[in-house]
């Protein structure tokens, strides 16, 4: 099976815009989970989608927002970009997500750069 | 809520050694997996080992082996025979929760040829 891809793989904005990432899921995952990684903070918990609807969210403003895709593929929105948003997106697949005890398997995630 | 510790930022071991990494864990989810995550330079996370909570036999995988200790909230990461291409950080973390993944803080490990 092929694993998770993410597309861009690095992107560079500046701030005040907005950007979209994209994540396809392994087949057969219903389920996509978003991270952020910073050196500061390290991986944390963005949201999670599963059969299209959102379940959990983390602990991050409404300028960050996604969607899923009948398809199971996911986007990930950031509005009015930050510096502070300049951080390594990860996304997780899974078959059932959280409250489960499934493994989550992460795509080689996307460098976010903002001027 | 969960939180995961690593409180060894960084590691060293010489190649075909053996090296343990640490974790503790606090969790109120009573089902809940633990798993160890390797992510090299090129930043793809990889799963290393996983562990369900309500085994008490240890997870092994090839080189790789966990120390599980329940009561005492402990997960700790041995690798024997230490290979370069073990060199990554390494990342303890709890699921099984509404909060996705919760990731400790990593250790970076060195393997010195």
């Amino acid at each position: 099976k092929a694993g998770v891809t993410q597309t861009p793989r690095y992107l560079i904005k500046t701030r005040g815009q907005q950007v979209t990432l994209s994540c396809s899921p392994i087949s057969g995952h219903r389920s996509v989970s978003w991270y952020q990684q910073t050196p500061g903070q390290g991986l944390q918990f963005l949201f999670e989608y599963f059969s299209e609807t959102q379940r959990n969210k983390g602990n991050f403003p409404g300028r960050f927002s996604g969607r899923q895709f009948s398809n199971s593929r996911s986007e990930m929105n950031v509005s009015t970009l930050e510096l502070g948003d300049s951080a390594l997106y990860l996304c997780a697949s899974s078959y059932r997500g959280a409250f489960s005890t499934d493994t989550q398997y992460f795509g080689p995630g996307t460098r976010l750069t903002v001027l | 809520a969960q939180t995961v510790t690593q409180s060894q930022p960084e590691m060293s071991v010489q190649e075909a050694e053996t090296v343990t990494l640490s974790c503790t864990y606090d969790t109120s989810e009573s089902d809940y997996y633990l798993f160890w995550y390797k992510q090299p330079p090129s930043r793809q996370m990889i799963l290393v080992i996983r562990q369900e909570a309500y085994k008490q036999q240890n997870a092994t995988e090839n080189r790789f082996s966990v120390n599980f200790q329940k009561a005492a909230k402990s997960f700790s990461l041995k690798i024997s025979d230490s290979q370069l291409g073990d060199a990554a950080m390494y990342f303890c973390a709890s699921g099984g929760g509404a909060d996705g993944l919760t990731f400790g803080k990593g250790t970076h490990l060195i393997i010195q040829p």
